[in-house]
């Protein structure tokens, strides 16, 4: 039972670059959410969805794009890198957005150069 | 704006004492509060939550106090163990919202 899986692990990019950190669960979760965590600041939500289609916004959500496509994969893009996106970024699943437990990936690690 | 404020940033325990973790917030709509537990390279993992219907909610060694009129609620580890040295991270929603909004995490060490 592999639950939440990011790819990759870590990643180092730099300045203007784009990439997608992919986010994999397969325990049927209809709710996914992608955070990212810095030092002092907590964790904060960058997107969310509630279902396959449906994407909308969360407290950071500048610089990044999302997508669902399927119920399994949330993908999370960089369209054009800034220093100021060097972070941990989890990606999380749950049944319901609230009152039931997230469960979160391991995170990839982003250095922006 | 930090909707949850969480209290201490760091915390330095002896192994057996008691470790404390303070969150307080502002939006009294707030009906869910879970802590979630997060050791190094892993991701967060829920811990215990509560409803603000109760005043305590105790899960073994880990003990949730609510007081609703305060606006606050806090973490109790009784007996703390090397083992739980980990970042906690309280949090809050509101039924029926689609996020959750997270503390800025407490880094816990449990001395042996």
């Amino acid at each position: 039972n592999a639950g939440v899986t990011q790819t990759p692990k870590f990643q180092v990019l730099k300045t203007g670059q784009s990439m997608t950190l992919q986010c994999a669960q397969d325990m049927n979760h209809e709710y996914m959410s992608w955070y990212r965590q810095d030092p002092g600041m907590g964790l904060r939500l960058i997107h969310y969805s509630v279902g396959a289609g449906i994407t909308d916004q969360g407290e950071v959500p500048n610089g990044y794009n999302v997508s669902r496509s399927t119920t399994e994969d949330f993908p999370l893009r960089l369209l054009s890198a800034a220093p100021s996106q060097t972070s941990v970024y989890f990606c999380a699943s749950s049944y319901r957005p609230v009152g039931q437990p997230q469960h979160f990936g391991d995170g990839t690690r982003l250095s922006i150069l | 704006q930090q909707q949850v404020k969480q209290s201490p940033q760091s915390l330095i325990v002896q192994k057996g004492g008691i470790s404390i973790i303070n969150c307080a917030y502002e939006n009294t709509a707030f009906d869910y509060f879970p802590w979630y537990q997060q050791f190094p390279g892993k991701g967060p993992a829920l811990l215990i939550a509560i409803r603000p219907d109760v005043s305590e909610k105790k899960e073994g060694r880990f003990t949730i106090s609510f007081n609703k009129s305060a606006k606050q609620f806090s973490l109790h580890i009784m007996d703390s163990q090397p083992g739980d040295s980990a970042t906690y991270f309280c949090a809050a929603s509101i039924q029926g919202a689609q996020k959750l909004v997270f503390g800025q995490g407490t880094r816990l060490t449990i001395n042996p």
